[in-house]
């Protein structure tokens, strides 16, 4: 069972500038989540993809996007970087129902190393 | 707004001491409580959800809806539970956890 793997590890980007995070879901399963982790603070939900599609999203603003791609692999990207945009970024994929009545069927979630950004 | 309060940042026992970690969250309908924890140098990962109603590696938790609380609790702590351990919310299964800033768990021998 391969775990999920996020790449790049370390990556250090100039304000302004945008950024591409990449996530490979563990195999089997169908959601992956996004969550921004600042030093300190425990990880704060950005955004949640199901079937290809945007299936929540924490509170973000639109420079924050992603995509989910058939092979349930996804990627989060980020426009016009901001300071306060340096963090940990965790992925964490799941085995999803799609409905709150059979959540309990879910798994739960299993999440990547991360992606740490420094933005200068 | 959901909020998770984990009131300590750092907790530190000895070993064989019993441990309890506190989480409180703000009430919206029918709330998902998790415990994740993060040892050193690994990702984090799950520990438990109440709706399993299990103990994992000695540890357990109950959800208290009158108090709005899900501690989670060990009677005989070990040196290998030294970890961050996190308090998540969901307002439904894996969707949108809510998380806790965290205590960091030591257990001294």
């Amino acid at each position: 069972e391969t775990g999920v793997t996020q790449s790049p590890t370390h990556l250090i980007k100039t304000r302004g500038q945008q950024v591409t995070l990449r996530c490979s879901s563990q195999s089997g399963h169908n959601t992956v989540s996004w969550y921004q982790q600042a030093l300190g603070q425990g990880p704060q939900f950005i955004f949640q993809y199901y079937r290809e599609e945007e299936n929540g999203r924490g509170n973000f603003p639109p420079r924050f996007s992603g995509l989910q791609f058939p092979n349930y692999s996804s990627e989060l990207n980020v426009n016009a970087l901001e300071l306060d945009d340096s963090a940990l970024y965790l992925c964490a994929s799941s085995r999803n129902t799609g409905t709150s009545f059979f959540g309990w069927l879910d798994s739960p979630l299993h999440f990547g190393n991360g992606t740490r950004l420094t933005v200068t | 707004a959901q909020r998770v309060t984990q009131p300590e940042k750092l907790l530190s026992v000895f070993k064989g001491a019993p441990v309890e970690l506190k989480c409180n969250y703000s009430y919206s309908g029918s709330p998902e409580l998790f415990w994740y924890v993060q040892y050193s140098r690994q990702r984090l990962q799950l520990l438990l959800r109440h709706i399993s109603r299990e103990s994992i590696k000695g540890f357990t938790a109950d959800l208290n809806k009158g108090e709005t609380s899900f501690h989670l609790k060990k009677p005989f702590a070990q040196e290998e539970d030294s970890a961050m351990y996190y308090c998540a919310y969901s307002g439904g299964s894996n969707y949108k956890l809510t998380f806790g800033k965290g205590t960091l768990l030591t257990v001294n021998p």
